[in-house]
């Protein structure tokens, strides 16, 4: 069974400041992958990053970067030089790989405010 | 442009009523998935399909049904069974070469009158 924590439901952020967002999971696969996606107010899911879990260096999109934690089973976004943009839910979500279905089991989310 | 689209945006729901979720891809995937999402809560797997004429359930199939006859359409039908349909839908679809990344259509809002 695979389980996703997010245990911030709420954050917010000076524009430009850094801000980070946890995420813990369990799972019982040993190759496996882990994502956050970003829902703005449109409700677009959005990919904002991923990682591989068998590699050691954690990824990084531009200003996204994550802390991954493998033997803690943490997986935590980091948002640098915050935009207004970024104000939306961000889900944690772990792939499951089950009778090849690769579905993803999500967090329940963290709503991210960006103040001016 | 390639992309993934839902329809309607809103759809309202009378009681006793089945409806349906339209979910269309241009993106020559070959999976396809149907998420609920409620307030609070992440989203929840429905159904997928990993080829055409072939589906499988997800952790909350009761109460609904999919059809999957081409390989860019996978629509929804939310029926009288569900007793809950209030939910926002998401549909997803990913290339089965690609086994991580799944993209995701606009979504449609389901109310019920």
């Amino acid at each position: 069974a695979q389980t996703v924590t997010q245990s911030q439901p709420e954050m917010s952020v000076q524009e430009a400041e850094t801000v980070t967002l946890s995420c813990t999971y369990d799972t019982s696969e040993s190759n496996y992958y882990l994502f956050w996606y970003k829902q703005p107010p449109s409700r677009q899911m959005i990919l904002v990053i991923r990682q591989e879990a068998y590699k050691q260096q954690n990824a990084t999109e531009n200003r996204f970067s994550v802390n991954f934690q493998k033997a803690a089973k943490s997986f935590s976004l980091k948002i640098s030089d915050s935009q207004l943009g970024d104000t939306a839910m961000y889900f944690c979500a772990t792939r499951y790989s089950g009778a090849g279905s690769y579905q993803l089991t999500f967090g329940k989310g963290t709503k991210l405010s960006v103040i001016p | 442009d390639g992309g993934i689209t839902q329809s309607p945006k809103y759809l309202f729901r009378k009681e006793g009523q089945n409806v349906t979720l339209s979910c269309e891809q241009n993106l020559n995937h070959d999976a396809m998935y149907w998420y609920r999402q409620d307030p609070g809560q992440g989203l929840r797997l429905i159904y997928y399909s990993q080829i055409v004429n072939d589906f499988q359930k997800g952790d909350i199939a009761e109460g609904y049904s999919v059809s999957r006859e081409k390989k860019e359409s996978f629509p929804l039908t939310v029926t009288s069974a569900q007793k809950n349909p209030t939910a926002f839908y998401l549909c997803a679809s990913r290339r089965l070469a690609d086994q991580e990344t799944q993209y995701f259509g606009p979504g449609t809002r389901l109310l019920v009158l």
